[in-house]
């Protein structure tokens, strides 16, 4: 069965501090990859997806970057943290091309920005 | 553009009474729609999706939604909820992209299921 991982469970940053949010899937290949961002009383937004390795697409501009080094890890990364990156970062993941995959999420990041 | 709307930021019932989460959607495209539960501090789960065919989709814990294209709705419903029914529930729709689909979720309706 596929089982997908997130780490770690909750960080706690300084303004303009460096981060990297890591994502892995097991028991599954070339599936497609997604970070979201939870912030309260917004629901979820998209950052970034990405369908194999090297491959990312941005939805919103921002100060978040995403990379794919290998085929079932996702990883997010800032250079310099703001306290509007706060939030509860999900990682997803999905197989096939139709639109109609259901989506898996990982258990989530809580990064606060202080 | 696709977009959903959930009216009811929270909605509080009692243990075995029914309840509906609203969602509405607009869509220029065919749809595809789902429904997530979210309990504190974890990741999303899928109770159902709804993608053709009937109407009426039936998913876990015996929740059940049915799609109304002329009304755009997709509500979430069960005739009698429990306590461990407590959680944060997520209407999305799906845009294709050629290589992968992008949820668009509502902003959320926290059940709080009392005693």
């Amino acid at each position: 069965s596929q089982t997908i991982h997130q780490w770690p469970a909750t960080l706690v940053q300084p303004v303009g501090s460096p981060l990297s949010l890591e994502c892995t899937v097991e028991g599954t290949s070339n599936p497609n990859l997604y970070w979201y961002r939870q912030a309260a009383g917004r629901g979820l937004q998209l950052l970034f997806y990405s369908v194999g390795i090297g491959q990312i697409s941005s939805e919103v501009p921002q100060n978040l970057s995403a990379s794919r080094p290998q085929d079932r890890q996702f990883i997010l990364s800032s250079k310099k943290l703001l306290l509007s990156d706060s939030g509860f970062y999900l990682c997803a993941w999905s197989l096939g091309s139709r639109g109609q995959e259901t989506q898996y999420f990982g258990p989530g990041t809580r990064l606060l920005v202080l | 553009a696709q977009s959903v709307t959930q009216l009811d930021s929270q909605v509080p019932v009692f243990e075995e009474a029914p309840v509906e989460l609203r969602c509405n959607y607009s869509s220029s495209v065919s749809v595809y729609l789902f429904w997530y539960v979210q309990y504190p501090n974890q990741g999303l789960q899928l109770l159902l999706k709804y993608l053709s065919g009937s109407t009426l989709v039936k998913g876990i814990n015996g929740f059940e939604a049915e799609f109304n294209k002329s009304q755009t709705s997709f509500h979430l419903r069960k005739p009698s909820v429990h306590i461990s029914d407590t959680a944060e529930y997520f209407c999305a729709v799906s845009r294709f992209t050629g290589g992968g689909n992008k949820l668009t979720f509502g902003t959320g309706t926290q059940l709080k299921v009392e005693l």
